[in-house]
């Protein structure tokens, strides 16, 4: 069974700091990556995917990279805001409709 | 905002009722799946469906029941309600496999 890890659980930054979150999985034969945004008491906003084939995807201050060989992406965040507090969440999947999600890292952005 | 929706939203129970809870959709997206999210555990699938009256397990389906008779609701059972169903449930949606597009809103069940 895929096994996905998030490390840290929380952090928390000042604003204008560039960040990186960083998942982790146990099972290399991914067939996609995705990153979310979980904000408080609401559901999840999907931020990236990453198919198997790619390297990385950009969204705006958003990038993730995917090292399937060693089992991990990042999140990059460049220049954070306040309104980027939140949990992100790192799911994967290895046969296309069973994703395996992270617990989450909790972002805190001091203004 | 993607058109999806929970109902209902809390819900408190006692154990040994039935529950259903629904998702709706108004985005015509072929699959939709059930999560539950847990503390320490992150979400989980409970089953998912791929089509009208097409289903399937997902990591924890003990205990519940899908059924979609209509491509814009996909109903979760839980046929005898226990403690350790207590928890928050997210529908979502999605239009191709491998990626989870939309979430719902989440449903709150508390079972006492």
């Amino acid at each position: 069974k895929q096994e996905v890890t998030q490390i840290p659980a929380a952090l928390s930054v000042p604003e204008g700091e560039n960040l990186v979150l960083n998942c982790s999985f146990t099972d290399s034969a991914i067939y996609n990556l995705q990153w979310f945004r979980q904000d408080p008491g609401k559901g999840l906003t999907s931020l990236l995917l990453i198919q198997s084939s790619q390297r990385e995807q950009t969204s705006g201050r958003l990038n993730a990279s995917l090292d399937k060989s060693s089992g991990r992406s990042t999140l990059y965040i460049a220049a954070s805001q306040p309104g980027d507090s939140a949990t992100y969440l790192c799911a994967v999947s290895n046969t296309g409709n069973q994703f395996y999600f992270g617990t989450g890292t909790s972002l805190t952005v001091i203004p | 905002d993607a058109g999806i929706t929970q109902s209902p939203r809390h819900k408190v129970t006692e154990t040994g009722t039935p529950v259903t809870l629904r998702c709706h959709q108004t985005e015509n997206h072929r699959y939709m799946y059930w999560y539950r999210q847990d503390p320490g555990h992150g979400l989980r699938l409970i089953h998912y469906s791929y089509g009208v009256k097409d289903t399937d397990k997902g990591e924890v389906s003990d205990g519940y029941s899908v059924s979609r008779s209509k491509t814009e609701d996909f109903l979760l059972t839980l046929e005898s309600a226990t403690s350790s169903q207590t928890s928050v449930y997210f529908c979502a949606i999605s239009l191709i496999a491998g990626e989870v597009e939309f979430f719902g809103p989440g449903t709150r069940l508390t079972v006492l």
